[in-house]
């Protein structure tokens, strides 16, 4: 069974542009979940989608928006960059939160994202 | 507002050595979920544990333990017998109800374990 994919691995971008990273969930999972870990920052939660819809999101201004499409992938989207947007970014999927599951999050390799 | 502090940045033990994380934790709610992730130099977070709020029970599973202790907020983890792959930094992280599994991280905590 395929893990959480993402892509790129590794993007490469300039003040001001605009940055896209893509997200595949693990089959059957209908949540994802975007993390970014920036130097001395450590993990800390952007969004949640579920079902399509967002559900959550972390203290992080508008210019980090995102969407999760019907087949439950998902894209995040910066815009504006900025020096300090430069980390990996993390996607994670799970299963809805119910009696049975684990609560695990499963995550991906991540996307490493530089604004230069 | 949820919280929590991983006060060890850094630990450094000879293999076969125990050692503790500590995690503490902040929380208005009365029901949440409390996680250990492993991040190995590869990158790739590894789930560890799941703990909830109302189920204290210590957790053992090969070398690893877990002590939770809500009188004391803390949700602490212990390697017996270190070994040089657990060489990682590890994470706490914490979930409220009505947040999915939105997880609150600590810090993390990068442990060196040297043979």
């Amino acid at each position: 069974e395929a893990g959480v994919t993402q892509s790129p691995t590794h993007l490469i971008k300039t003040r001001g542009q605009q940055a896209t990273l893509r997200c595949s969930p693990i089959s059957g999972h209908t949540s994802v979940y975007w993390y970014q870990q920036a130097l001395g920052l450590g993990l800390q939660f952007l969004l949640w989608y579920d079902e399509g819809e967002e559900r959550n999101r972390g203290n992080f201004p508008p210019r980090f928006s995102g969407r999760q499409f019907p087949n439950y992938s998902s894209e995040l989207n910066v815009n504006a960059l900025e020096l300090e947007d430069s980390a990996l970014y993390l996607c994670a999927s799970s299963l809805v939160r119910s009696g049975s599951d684990t609560g695990e999050l499963f995550f991906g390799e991540g996307s490493r994202l530089t604004v230069l | 507002a949820q919280k929590v502090t991983q006060a060890q940045t850094e630990i450094s033990v000879v293999e076969k050595e125990d050692v503790t994380l500590d995690c503490v934790y902040e929380t208005r709610d009365t029901t949440y979920y409390l996680f250990w992730y492993k991040q190995p130099p590869s990158g790739e977070l590894v789930f560890l544990i799941r703990r909830n709020s109302f189920d204290e029970q210590n957790e053992i599973s090969g070398r690893y333990s877990w002590n939770f202790q809500k009188s004391t907020s803390s949700f602490n983890f212990t390697i017996t017998a270190s070994q040089v792959v657990d060489s990682a930094v590890y994470f706490c992280a914490l979930s409220e109800t009505n947040s999915g599994y939105a997880l609150n991280f600590g810090k993390g905590t990068s442990l060196l374990v040297t043979p």
